[in-house]
């Protein structure tokens, strides 16, 4: 069964860190992957997918992702965290044949330290 | 100008009532969906129409009765309301006939309803 998993609930970087939110997925095929971003109160954004081709991945503000086959992940990363990326991210993957049906994982609350 | 709006962004009711959120969007898309986020934040699709027909019914209890007088509009009834049933309900669009895995969907604000 296709599944997504988020290993981390929160995560609290201090601004202008480096990060890290881990996604693994499960699926028989290749995968349509997304990372959405909810910021409290508010609906889901897209940051950025990946359909196939180039692994790396850019998205909207200075999000980018990895995907690697091998590990069956989809991380997301920024190389400097601004106090406005606070929000729940959420990594997704698109099932084929089902409609447009997103998966969706648990989510990561990212906290940012002044 | 809004993309996907979605009334009552609020809706407070007790159990047993029978209650009904609205959403429209303006984006010309041709499938609409339904997402049910619980107070954990889990997103789980409830249903998805693609042009007025239903696809996706994803084993939600009838008392959940989904309409779409048009495309751009996709209409969510609750009949009989039960304590289970407080979440945020999420609608949301994409562009492609029949929803293809690939799509970007855009989602409304969501609608935060508690039954008490």
């Amino acid at each position: 069964a296709q599944s997504v998993t988020q290993p981390d609930i929160h995560i609290t970087v201090s601004e202008g860190a480096s990060l890290e939110l881990r996604c693994n997925y499960s699926y028989g095929a290749t995968p349509y992957l997304f990372w959405y971003v909810q910021s409290p109160g508010q609906g889901l954004q897209l940051l950025l997918k990946y359909f196939s081709g180039d692994t790396l991945v850019q998205g909207i503000k200075g999000f980018e992702a990895e995907f690697k086959r091998s590990q069956s992940s989809f991380n997301l990363r920024k190389p400097s965290v601004h106090w406005s990326d606070a929000a729940e991210y959420f990594c997704a993957v698109g099932v084929y044949n089902q409609g447009g049906k997103l998966i969706f994982g648990q989510g990561t609350e990212l906290s940012v330290k002044p | 100008d809004t993309a996907v709006s979605q009334t009552p962004k609020y809706l407070v009711t007790q159990m047993g009532n029978d209650k009904s959120i609205k959403c429209e969007q303006n984006l010309g898309h041709d499938t609409m969906y339904w997402y049910k986020q619980d107070s954990k934040k889990f997103l789980k699709i409830m249903f998805s129409y693609n042009n007025k027909e239903l696809i996706i019914n994803e084993t939600v209890p009838n008392r959940f009765s989904p309409k779409s007088p048009d495309k751009a509009h996709l209409n969510l009834h609750i009949n009989s309301l039960e304590l289970g049933d407080s979440a945020v309900y999420f609608c949301a669009s994409s562009h492609n006939g029949r929803g293809y895995e690939g799509e970007t969907q855009y989602f409304g604000p969501g609608t935060r309803l508690l039954v008490l």
